[in-house]
């Protein structure tokens, strides 16, 4: 079956460590995306990337980073420097025709102490 | 810049009742419209969307209509069940320079009693 995979679904970590949550999608999507959700609020964009070697910037992008090596995966680093790094994690993807609608995992939640 | 308002929950109702969501938004351009469903824990579902103005979206008994005049895109169901408790998100996607991104509104909370 198609879809996108994140692993894994809890993430326990104490402060001052690096954390890499991974992505993977087997739908043959150009696109990709990591957003935060935090308790009552929607989706913010953390990055994206259209295309394999590139990524943006999107509107939270302090203190995380990521790479786009394959064309699949597009795993997200939190860093130490992420001030309220304990979050729910969402990752999607998106193909480049018409509707422009996004597919997502099934989430990472990432606690943080 | 673009931006999603969806009304305040939690919307609780009872089996059966009738549902209304309220999503308004701001964006220049012809923005794609979307509705998504969160349950507990899990990633985000494509409910429904509509790409143009007056397309109406449907799945699963959901309907959501593109009104352009009052940039409107509100999402309706005639007779919710249980298993519709869930978080509904409101959003929009423009495509040229905005790569797709997508846009949320807050969400709404939705219970539903037997």
């Amino acid at each position: 079956d198609g879809g996108i995979t994140q692993s894994p679904k809890y993430l326990f970590r104490k402060e001052g460590q690096n954390v890499t949550l991974s992505c993977e999608q087997n739908l043959n999507h150009d696109a990709m995306y990591w957003y935060r959700q935090d308790p009552g609020q929607g989706l913010r964009l953390i990055y994206y990337s259209q295309i394999v070697n590139d990524f943006q910037k999107g509107d939270i992008a302090e203190g995380y980073s990521v790479s786009r090596e394959k064309k699949e995966s597009f795993p997200l680093t939190v860093t130490s420097a992420q001030k309220n790094p304990t979050a729910f994690y969402l990752c999607a993807s998106r193909s480049s025709g018409a509707g422009y609608e996004q597919y997502f995992g099934p989430g990472t939640r990432l606690t943080v102490t | 810049g673009d931006s999603v308002t969806q009304m305040e929950g939690p919307v609780t109702l009872s089996e059966e009742a009738f549902l209304t969501i309220n999503c308004t938004y701001t964006a220049t351009g012809y923005p794609s419209l979307f509705w998504y469903v969160q349950y507990p824990g899990e990633g985000l579902q494509l409910l429904l969307k509509a790409t143009k103005a007056d397309d109406k979206g449907s799945n699963k008994g959901f309907e959501a209509t593109y009104r352009k005049e009052t940039t409107s895109f509100h999402l309706e169901k005639g007779s919710v069940q249980v298993s519709d408790s869930a978080v509904y998100f409101c959003a929009l996607s423009r495509g040229g320079t905005s790569y797709g991104k997508l846009t949320f509104g807050q969400g709404t909370i939705l219970t539903v009693h037997p």
